[in-house]
């Protein structure tokens, strides 16, 4: 059974500054996705990440992807309010019907 | 592309009701359709998963007879929880795939939720 280990819980940092969320997971996942949740909202697809080494930027934001340490990362560059939110990341794998397996979730706040 | 709506956003109900939420993929068929809840600052927790004309496969835990699960075309699956309480109260969140895909997975599309508040 796929598990996926996300850190930090919560995350405060103030504008400009970079930091990183960790995602951890168990066994073989072919399939990474990040998505950003505000509140009181739905998940919004960040990243999908599909192979080794894979590389993915968008904004401030750059995801990574190591399968053989079993580790995603989520890169903040010079962070913004507006990047305050709730971030996910959700392994995947065949023969599981699509089945995604959620990371607890890092809520960033970034304070002016 | 790759849309789903979810009706309605918000519910609430007495306990004790029956309440349905709609889940429709707009743009494209959904061979498979996920249902999941969120408690307050908790991660998603998938309830069930329905193919089309299918039973739906319902993770450990989660009661079928409260939560029943439609999965009647290839755009439209439904949830009902029946005999709502308070302890039901929760955003429900539904996703839509492809299907397999000839890697064996594919990707899910979510829906904007829905928040059920029993009273």
């Amino acid at each position: 059974e796929l598990k996926v280990e996300q850190n930090p819980l919560f995350l405060s940092m103030q504008e400009g500054k970079n930091y990183t969320i960790y995602c951890n997971y168990s066994t073989t996942s072919d399939r990474l996705y990040w998505y950003r949740q505000d509140p009181g909202k739905s998940l919004e697809s960040l990243f999908v990440l599909l192979s080794n080494g894979a590389v993915k930027q968008e904004g401030r934001l750059m995801a990574s992807l190591d399968t053989k340490a079993r580790l995603s990362t989520l890169h903040i560059t010079a962070a913004v309010h507006d990047l305050s939110a709730t971030y996910f990341c959700a392994g995947q794998y065949p023969g599981t019907a699509s089945k995604l397996t959620f990371g607890t979730g890092t809520r960033l706040q970034v304070t002016l | 592309g790759a849309v789903v709506s979810q009706h309605p956003s918000w519910v609430i109900c007495k306990s004790g009701t029956s309440v349905k939420i709609e889940c429709r993929s707009l743009d494209f068929q959904a061979t498979t359709m996920f249902w999941y809840r969120q408690f307050p600052k908790q991660s998603l927790m998938l309830m069930a998963t329905s193919n089309e004309g299918s039973k739906a496969t319902y993770e450990q835990g989660v009661e079928k007879d409260k939560f029943l699960i439609n999965h009647a075309s290839l755009t439209l699956s439904t949830l009902t929880v029946t005999s709502a309480h308070p302890e039901d109260s929760s955003f429900y969140i539904c996703s839509a795939s492809r299907g397999a895909g000839f890697l064996g997975f594919n990707e899910q599309f979510f829906g904007p939720g829905t928040r059920l508040t029993v009273l």
